[in-house]
């Protein structure tokens, strides 16, 4: 069965900490790999799509990398304003039409001054 | 531009009563998709609609619950009756060209149904 795991669950930053998020997926076929950020009360709101093994993707502090097996994002010098819940997603190929959409349960970022 | 617009934003029922959330997508989206989020199972799709079409909903929990989209702009998705164990955050998203290869998917704020 396809799995999306995400590491860790939580994790506190002190402001200007860097550190990385880790997304580890066995999907066969992956047809893109999603990073969302939620905010609490909101709906996830979509920062980075990754599509091969070697790309990398940025904004602003976040930089989103991804392999065969996993992706990171990355988070240069974070800020309060950053502290969210940060989602991935898989679509994989099934020989059908549809790829489904597996989210990993998060990684609740707090970044305190 | 307006995104994703879901009502009610919060409701609150009695076990055995019907309940409807709606939904409008972005204008000129074609998919739409239903998640349900817990925190016991994350973010789970339900059912997903292309052109007004539902093409899986293979992820409805069960016959109470059922989706409906009756044109491009509206669509609605009912449980009858309600169980406490509905109890979730309810997010409708939709997107241009669905689930397909590179496509993003927008969320809309949630409806937050409770129980009791």
């Amino acid at each position: 069965e396809d799995q999306v795991t995400q590491s860790p669950e939580a994790l506190r930053l002190q402001e200007g900490e860097s550190s990385s998020l880790n997304c580890s997926y066995t999907v066969s076929g992956l047809r893109g790999l999603f990073w969302y950020r939620q905010d609490p009360g909101k709906g996830p709101e979509f920062l980075f799509t990754l599509y091969s093994a070697g790309e990398e993707k940025e904004k602003e502090r976040l930089k989103a990398t991804l392999t065969k097996k996993e992706s990171f994002l990355h988070i240069t010098a974070p800020k309060p304003e950053d502290s969210a819940t940060y989602l991935c997603a898989v679509r994989a190929d099934r020989g059908s039409t549809l790829g489904r959409l597996y989210f990993g349960r998060g990684t609740q970022l707090t970044v305190w001054p | 531009d307006a995104g994703v617009i879901q009502s009610p934003r919060h409701e609150v029922t009695e076990m055995g009563q019907e309940v409807t959330l709606r939904c409008k997508p972005i204008s000129g989206h074609n998919s739409l998709f239903w998640y349900r989020q817990t925190m016991m199972r994350g973010l789970e799709l339900l059912i997903y609609f292309n052109n007004n079409v539902p093409i899986d909903d293979s992820g409805m929990p069960e016959d109470r619950f059922s989706a409906k989209m009756p044109n491009a702009s509206f669509s609605t998705l009912k449980i009858q009756p309600s169980e406490p164990r509905d109890s979730a955050v309810y997010f409708c998203a939709s997107s241009l060209g669905g689930h397909t290869f590179g496509n993003t998917i927008y969320f809309g704020e949630g409806s937050w149904l409770t129980v009791v």
